[in-house]
């Protein structure tokens, strides 16, 4: 089983549209948890980090449930320009993280 | 700003030419890391420095090796490099732990390898 799963997609949504992604974790010890942005031949960037309750960052929201290994990322009024590929990142310890594959998002107009 | 600078941005190298990929940081941070990114996979940590103490990752090909010369600099030497080699090589950084950003990444912006 790997380490962080998630479904690559391609997502193709409308723009407006709301999307969510969604990523599962096998490590019960991890401790955090991000989702970060990567554009098309470019490197990762921090989108946000997400906590436990739950956290908003204008039309991204992010939500954890520990209890199901399960994290979440929600996409409010999809902009073009939103479109690239989602990796879901959890901490192994030790400042190490570990990536899923990845979720490719195409916003279309 | 400070940044982390990755050269060169593009390498092209002969299959079994070394080949010596650079990092430089300007935040200080001191923990640097270098990952393998193939098309449509995932980053894939190599090893990472606390400092100069270097550390492996299992899986990592004794082909791969690094040095840190001081707290800025960070290189990725391949020794032989074969046509399963060519990927994006990205350089990251982290600060120390005990900050409240300790296991946030910082990238570079990658140096793509092509191996004829």
């Amino acid at each position: 089983r790997k380490e962080v799963e998630q479904d690559p997609g391609p997502f193709n949504v409308p723009e407006g549209a709301t999307v969510a992604f969604n990523c599962t974790y096998s490590n019960s010890a991890s401790q955090s948890f991000f989702w970060y942005r990567q554009d098309c031949r470019k490197e990762p960037k921090l989108l946000m980090s997400v906590y436990s309750s739950g956290n908003e960052d204008g039309r991204f929201t992010a939500q954890l449930n520990r209890a199901s290994q399960y994290i979440s990322l929600l996409i409010r009024d999809s902009k073009l320009s939103d479109s690239a590929t989602y990796l879901c990142v959890v901490n192994k310890g030790a400042q190490k993280l570990v990536f899923g594959q990845g979720t490719r998002l195409t916003i279309n107009p | 700003d400070a940044m982390v600078i990755q050269n060169p941005r593009y390498q092209v190298t002969q299959f079994g030419k070394p080949v010596t990929l650079s990092c430089s940081q300007t935040l200080n941070h001191n923990v640097m890391y270098w990952y393998q990114q193939k098309s449509s996979q995932a980053p894939k940590l190599l090893f990472h420095y606390y400092d100069k103490d270097f550390n492996n990752e299992a899986d990592t090909p004794d082909n791969f090796q690094s040095r840190r010369p001081n707290t800025s600099f960070c290189f990725l030497d391949i020794r032989s490099p074969g046509l399963g080699d060519a990927a994006m090589y990205l350089c990251a950084t982290s600060p120390p732990a005990g900050l409240a950003t300790y296991n946030e990444q910082f990238f570079g912006p990658g140096t793509r390898l092509t191996v004829l």
